[in-house]
């Protein structure tokens, strides 16, 4: 069964700062991988996806992430943040297109002035 | 492109009557349409999977019978939550699905479900 761990519940940024979140999976085939970020109260937007090729995906909002299948990760990245990135982060893994996801714990980003 | 809308965002009801949310695929036909729940501060978990013209697959401990799905067409699922309680209180969310990686894997806005 795939499984998705984001290792940080929380994490504290400066506004300005770089900002990296955790993905580990677990997934026996090459899988199909997610980042979504939700605000309160809100739907899920997705942020990118891999699904093969170039392991350095960009997404949108200037987020990037990195397939690195010896790790088993697809770590979350933005060289700069915003107040407005102040949210929570879901990693996902799915099997193949059209298939359901898998969700990590989420991680919460709080963005400090 | 690959636009979900998911009707209503919020709803209240009184314990014992039952809510219909909707979840459908503007722009692209869904061969499947997904529906997680989420409770406070908590990650989404897949209640059930539907494919349209056929009977909805459930998650291992979601109750089929209170948690009616319908996928009519390959525009618009259904969830009906019956005989609602106070502990089917929840955010409630859809996605869509087809064969191809360019679509799907986008979220409706998610329904707020309070039931009191």
């Amino acid at each position: 069964a795939q499984s998705v761990t984001q290792p940080d519940i929380h994490i504290t940024v400066s506004e300005g700062a770089s900002l990296e979140l955790r993905c580990n999976y677990s997934y026996g085939a090459t899988p199909y991988l997610f980042w979504y970020v939700q605000s309160p109260g809100q739907g899920l937007q997705l942020l990118l996806k891999y699904f093969s090729g170039d392991t350095l995906v960009q997404g949108i909002k200037g987020f990037e992430a990195e397939f690195k299948r010896s790790q088993s990760s697809f770590n979350l990245r933005k060289p700069s943040v915003h107040w407005s990135d102040a949210a929570e982060y879901f990693c996902a893994v799915g099997q193949a297109a059209g298939n359901k996801l898998t969700f990590g714990g989420g991680t919460r980003v709080l963005v400090k002035p | 492109g690959a636009v979900v809308s998911q009707h209503p965002s919020r709803v209240i009801c009184k314990s014992g009557t039952s809510v219909k949310i909707e979840c459908r695929s503007l722009d692209f036909q869904a061969t499947t349409m997904f529906w997680y729940r989420q409770f406070p501060k908590q990650s989404l978990m897949l209640m059930a999977t539907s494919n349209e013209g056929s009977k909805a697959t459930y998650e291992q401990g979601v109750e089929k019978d209170k948690f009616l799905i319908n996928h009519a067409s390959l525009t618009l699922s259904t969830l009906t939550v019956t005989s609602a309680h106070p502990e089917d209180s929840s955010f409630y969310i859809c996605s869509a699905g087809t064969a191809s990686p360019n679509y799907g894997y986008t979220f409706g806005s998610g329904t707020r479900l309070t039931v009191v």
